[in-house]
């Protein structure tokens, strides 16, 4: 119940396209869901957060859906960028306590 | 301001051996985590502690241990090394505990045990 799910492993898009992942959790006492970015070789970045009262949020090109009645989230990328390329993880947690991660998605955008 | 420091960067140790990694949160911050992150997976929790206290532990042997001192910085310890605890630990700093926090990763310290 503590395992945060996400799809897909990995992602391939065009510079200029949109990157689409999904999470989806079980337990309905996490409240607050944030996305991570991470290079290679360093620590995890905060991108964009939300929490279960709110639908979406969106800073700048990233956009978070949150969608509390099928317990599932996902994070927009618009106008992708080779830059942009890294691994992006979900995660949950309660009461800013320890943060539960998906697995990661290896997000690739070709030039 | 200074993010997340955590030391040393790398580290190469014998199995059997004892490791102690180190962390210094973002100023005004008082609360560490400590993640384990294995190559290709995503951090698995192993301790919070906020104020000096431990706040939760994850589903790690107690070959893992972890301090917080007065200033915040904090000490993650790991006895006994085995092959499996070669990983990227990573440090946390959060300003409190509580909904909505927010939580700020450092560099990590990549272990490596042969």
């Amino acid at each position: 119940q503590q395992q945060v799910k996400q799809s897909p492993q990995s992602l391939i898009v065009q510079k200029g396209g949109i990157s689409i992942i999904n999470c989806a959790y079980e337990n309905t006492a996490f409240d607050y869901f944030p996305w991570y970015q991470q290079f290679p070789g360093k620590g995890p970045a905060l991108l964009i957060a939300i929490r279960p009262d709110v639908s979406e949020k969106k800073e700048g090109r990233f956009t978070i859906s949150f969608n509390k009645s099928a317990k599932q989230f996902s994070l927009h990328i618009m106008d992708s960028q080779p830059g942009d390329s890294a691994t992006y993880f979900c995660a949950a947690s309660i009461w800013g306590q320890n943060f539960v991660f998906g697995p990661g998605t290896r997000l690739s955008v070709l030039p | 301001d200074a993010g997340v420091t955590q030391s040393p960067t790398h580290l190469i140790k014998t199995r059997g051996q004892h490791v102690t990694l180190r962390c210094s949160p973002i100023s005004g911050h008082k609360s560490v985590s400590w993640y384990q992150q294995v190559l290709g997976q995503g951090p698995q929790f192993i301790f919070q502690y906020y104020e000096k206290e431990e706040r939760g532990r994850g589903n790690f042997p107690d070959r893992f241990s972890a301090r917080q001192f007065p200033n915040y910085s904090s000490e993650l310890n790991v006895n006994a090394l085995l092959l499996g605890d070669s990983a990227l630990y990573l440090c946390a700093s959060s300003s409190t505990t509580g909904g909505g926090t927010e939580a700020f990763f450092g560099q990590g310290t990549r272990l490596t045990v042969v």
